[in-house]
């Protein structure tokens, strides 16, 4: 089974401040994709980065970047400068392979960010 | 583009009553699925579809049922709601395999 492990259900962090959300998983595939999705008050899911396992190189979007350890698969997501804006539940999802050609995010249960000023 | 639609977006039943959760996307996208999103947890998925025609079932599927006559909607059918279907639905599309999902902004439901 492949699961998804967010150890830290809520945070907190100054503005400007950076924060580090850690995820963990755990598969037998060679081959797979990670995201970290955000979800503020509004309830609307975006998507914040993605990485790709076989891309040894850890993906970066602006303020957004993730420290991607294969062998230990953990895949923590930084977030540098931290704004008000950031404030939101954090999700960490691994992409699985299902049968009839399908795919679905596993998702971890969450970390709840504030960002205070 | 509107993106990935779903209405209605809050939604109260009583137990045993039916009703169809509509979802639909104008960005020509193959795959689309439902979650579910309960307190303290991530989304889980409940049912799938590669294509039109061509649906199966996810990690909590029962008690919901879905069909994809067309590639653009992808509706989410309770037959009988009960209590434990309280919860936040999402839809979602994506272009392919390991592709960025793109959400829906989500149906709450509750169901007394």
């Amino acid at each position: 089974a492949q699961t998804v492990t967010q150890s830290q259900p809520e945070m907190s962090v100054q503005e400007a401040e950076t924060v580090t959300l850690s995820c963990t998983y755990d598969t037998s595939e060679s081959n797979y994709y990670l995201f970290w999705y955000k979800q503020p008050p509004s309830r609307q899911m975006i998507l914040v980065i993605r990485q790709e396992a076989y891309k040894q190189q850890n993906a970066t979007e602006n303020r957004f970047s993730v420290n991607f350890q294969k062998a230990a698969k953990s895949f923590s997501l930084k977030i540098s400068d931290s704004q008000l804006g950031d404030t939101a539940m954090y999700f960490c999802a691994f992409m699985k392979s299902l049968s009839n050609s399908g795919y679905a995010l596993n998702f971890g249960k969450g970390t709840s960010l504030l960002v205070t000023p | 583009n509107a993106g990935v639609t779903q209405t209605p977006k809050f939604q109260v039943l009583k137990t045993g009553q039916s009703m169809t959760l509509q979802c639909a996307q104008d960005m020509n996208h193959e795959y689309m699925s439902w979650y579910r999103q309960d307190p303290g947890m991530g989304l889980r998925l409940i049912h799938y579809s590669v294509g039109a025609g061509i649906t199966d079932q996810g990690e909590v599927p029962n008690g919901y049922n879905v069909s994809r006559s067309t590639t653009e909607d992808f509706p989410l059918r309770l037959l009988s709601a009960a209590p434990s279907q309280t919860s936040v639905y999402f839809c979602a599309s994506s272009p392919g395999s390991y592709n960025e999902q793109f959400f829906g902004p989500g149906t709450r439901l509750t169901v007394l």
